[in-house]
């Protein structure tokens, strides 16, 4: 069985920019989530969708934004980027009764 | 606001010997908590998970201790072994709201051969 796959791996982007990151759950998992992982704040909560509705928000500001498609794959989304988003974005998906399972996460940096 | 906090930030210990990690949380409704294991270069792992129902889950040489009327519980690591050697956290959260998974902070364990 396939894991959580999150493309890209990488990334580079420039300050005021936007990015766009993807992420495919295992097959059969409906719920994603996304965190953010940084040296400084650990891993933080940015949202959960299930069945293409955001089920919870965590707390950042509106330039983060999410989405998951009937196929259940979901992107995320970062506009006007700060030097402060450069992270590691993971996302993690599941289905009901089971653990969460974490790809290996987009690495994201801002100059 | 820092709702699980997790102790120490870095652990190091021979191998054969016995790692403890300890996390504390504040919310009361929380009633999953599991713990990962991340190495880098890679997404975290569940390790093993425990519900306040139970005291103490073990699972090979990974056992949750749990203290309910404290709001502590702690992971150990029984014979630890220089693969062992990652970065743990622990986590919390309401499984009737949804995959919302609260983190403590990390500890970077590091097993000497």
């Amino acid at each position: 069985k396939a894991g959580v796959t999150q493309t890209p791996r990488y990334l580079i982007k420039t300050r005021g920019q936007q990015v766009t990151l993807s992420c495919s759950p295992i097959s059969g998992h409906r719920s994603v989530s996304w965190y953010q992982q940084t040296p400084g704040q650990g891993l933080q909560f940015l949202f959960e969708y299930f069945s293409e509705t955001q089920r919870n928000k965590g707390n950042f500001p509106g330039r983060f934004s999410g989405r998951q498609f009937s196929n259940s794959r979901s992107e995320m989304n970062v506009s006007t980027l700060e030097l402060g988003d450069s992270a590691l974005y993971l996302c993690a998906s599941r289905t009901p009764g089971s653990e969460a399972f974490f790809g290996q996460g987009t690495r994201l940096t801002v100059v | 606001q820092q709702q699980v906090k997790q102790s120490p930030q870095s652990l190091i210990v021979q191998k054969g010997g016995i790692s403890i990690i300890n996390c504390a949380y504040e919310n009361t409704a929380f009633d999953y908590f599991p713990w990962y294991q991340q190495f880098p270069g890679k997404g975290p792992a569940l390790l093993i998970a425990i519900r306040p129902d139970v005291s103490e889950k073990k699972e090979g040489r990974f056992t949750i201790s749990f203290n309910k009327s404290a709001k502590q519980f702690s992971l150990h690591i029984m014979d630890s072994q220089p693969g062992d050697s990652a970065t743990y956290f622990c986590a919390a959260s309401i499984q009737s709201s949804g995959d919302k998974l609260t983190f403590g902070t990390g500890t970077r364990l590091a097993v000497r051969p």
